[in-house]
């Protein structure tokens, strides 16, 4: 069985770019969450998506949105980029979000100049 | 004050050491978390916790709800288990809260 995998593993872009991450669940996962991690901090909690709803946001700004689809995959957009988004990008699946247990995805390393 | 808080930040222990890494968090969760960090990035969750205590191979978890505390015990270390070991929790409104982690060496 697949594990979570995300798409691209590394990525370059300018200061005010837009940049989208992709995750793919472990199949029979209907919940994705995901995450930002600046290096050297612990992750911070950006978006949950369950059954393609948002169930729980982090304190992140309008710049983030995601969005989960029928596959139950996600997408993550970043608009504006600044140089403090920076970092790595862990995408998570779970069955059903909430109290089950987590299976991460390796990340995407975004680097903004 | 971090939510999650947790102790020591850093810890280097000889092999075959017993190992203790504790977790105090300040809000209402639903379950709590503990998380493997490697160098590279990759995270692999090791326990979710809602109540009492579990136990893999050499890795312990305990959760004490009443006194929103957690601890990680790994029973005779071992240079592998070097890693960033993280506490996250689930907060009723499906908001997650990490620790900033302890970065455990074991030496041979």
């Amino acid at each position: 069985d697949a594990g979570v995998t995300q798409s691209p593993t590394h990525l370059i872009k300018t200061r005010g770019q837009q940049v989208t991450l992709r995750c793919s669940p472990i199949s029979g996962h209907k919940s994705v969450s995901w995450y930002q991690q600046v290096l050297g901090q612990g992750p911070q909690f950006i978006f949950q998506y369950y059954e393609k709803e948002e169930r729980g946001r982090g304190n992140f700004p309008d710049r983030f949105s995601a969005r989960q689809f029928p596959n139950y995959s996600s997408e993550l957009n970043v608009n504006a980029l600044l140089l403090g988004d920076s970092a790595l990008y862990l995408c998570a699946s779970s069955r059903t979000g909430g109290s089950s247990p987590l299976h991460f995805g390796n990340g995407t390393r975004l680097t903004v100049t | 004050k971090n939510e999650v808080e947790q102790s020591p930040q850093n810890l280097t222990a000889q092999e075959g050491e017993f190992i203790t890494i504790n977790c105090s968090y300040s809000v209402g969760i639903s379950a709590l978390h503990w998380l493997q960090q490697h160098p590279g990035g990759g995270i692999v969750s090791l326990f979710m916790l809602s109540s009492g205590k579990k136990k893999h191979g050499r890795l312990i978890a305990t959760i004490n709800i009443q006194e929103k505390h957690s601890s990680l015990h790994i029973t005779a270390s071992h240079p592998r288990d070097s890693a960033v070991y993280i506490c996250a929790v689930m907060t009723g409104d499906n908001d997650m809260r990490f620790g900033a982690g302890t970065r455990l060496t074991v030496k041979p």
